[in-house]
């Protein structure tokens, strides 16, 4: 495997269904994002690690809840969604999360449905 | 605060014409400035980064940018579009507060045969 991968690629989950999304980065990274990727909305940033340790939570609802174990991977928690979180959610990870000039890598993202 | 604007949501061109995404910004400190391509079904790649080094950023696949401070605006061009060129492409600026992507609203390119 190489890049940035992510697990699933799609899903499909009731409101009150408990999920995970898996992403892994064999880039040597030390920094890893999630994003979400609304239609006909900006991607918006919603957590980043750091050497493992959370740096930014972008005010997101408490029913998602990321993990980073380690610098190589990072999951997010779905429970109790809405609708309106049905997205694409997009890793990424850069060298470190301090330098702004790091470029950041994407995963393919994963296509989540709520119904 | 920074932000990022880019004028139009789609654009369409014939292959073999000149493309050009626009891109506007707004930052307080010196930006650095980034263009991703996203493909159908895929993540996002970058194409070239402005670093504060040359005004003029080459990058992949034939795409150019410049950075116009006067005009705070980090267009793409791309002298003559390919059939492949047809994606979304995303305008995205990084302050000195860490290294935290704001993106724009992306443009959608179309190329017509």
């Amino acid at each position: 495997e190489t890049g940035v991968t992510q697990t699933p690629r799609h899903l499909v989950m009731g409101m009150t269904n408990k999920k995970s999304l898996k992403c892994e980065q064999h880039l040597g990274h030390n920094a890893m994002y999630w994003y979400k990727q609304s239609a006909k909305k900006p991607l918006e940033l919603m957590f980043v690690y750091n050497f493992k340790e959370q740096t930014e939570n972008n005010s997101v609802p408490s029913r998602f809840s990321p993990e980073c174990p380690n610098s190589s991977h990072l999951f997010l928690h779905l429970h109790t969604l809405q609708p309106e979180d049905s997205a694409l959610y997009l890793c990424a990870s850069s060298q470190d999360g301090m330098n702004s000039y790091n470029e950041q890598f994407f995963g393919p993202g994963t296509r989540l449905t709520v119904l | 605060a920074q932000s990022v604007t880019q004028l139009g949501s789609h654009v369409s061109v014939s292959e073999g014409a000149l493309v050009l995404l626009r891109c506007n910004y707004s930052s307080s400190v010196p930006p650095y400035l980034f263009w991703y391509v996203q493909y159908p079904n895929q993540g996002l790649q970058l194409l070239l980064k402005y670093t504060s080094a040359a005004t003029l950023v080459k990058g992949i696949n034939g795409f150019e940018a410049e950075f116009k401070k006067s005009e705070t605006s980090f267009h793409l061009t791309k002298p003559s579009a390919h059939m492949s060129d047809a994606a979304e492409y995303f305008c995205a600026v990084s302050d000195n507060a860490g290294n935290m992507l704001t993106f724009g609203g992306g443009t959608r390119l179309m190329v017509k045969p």
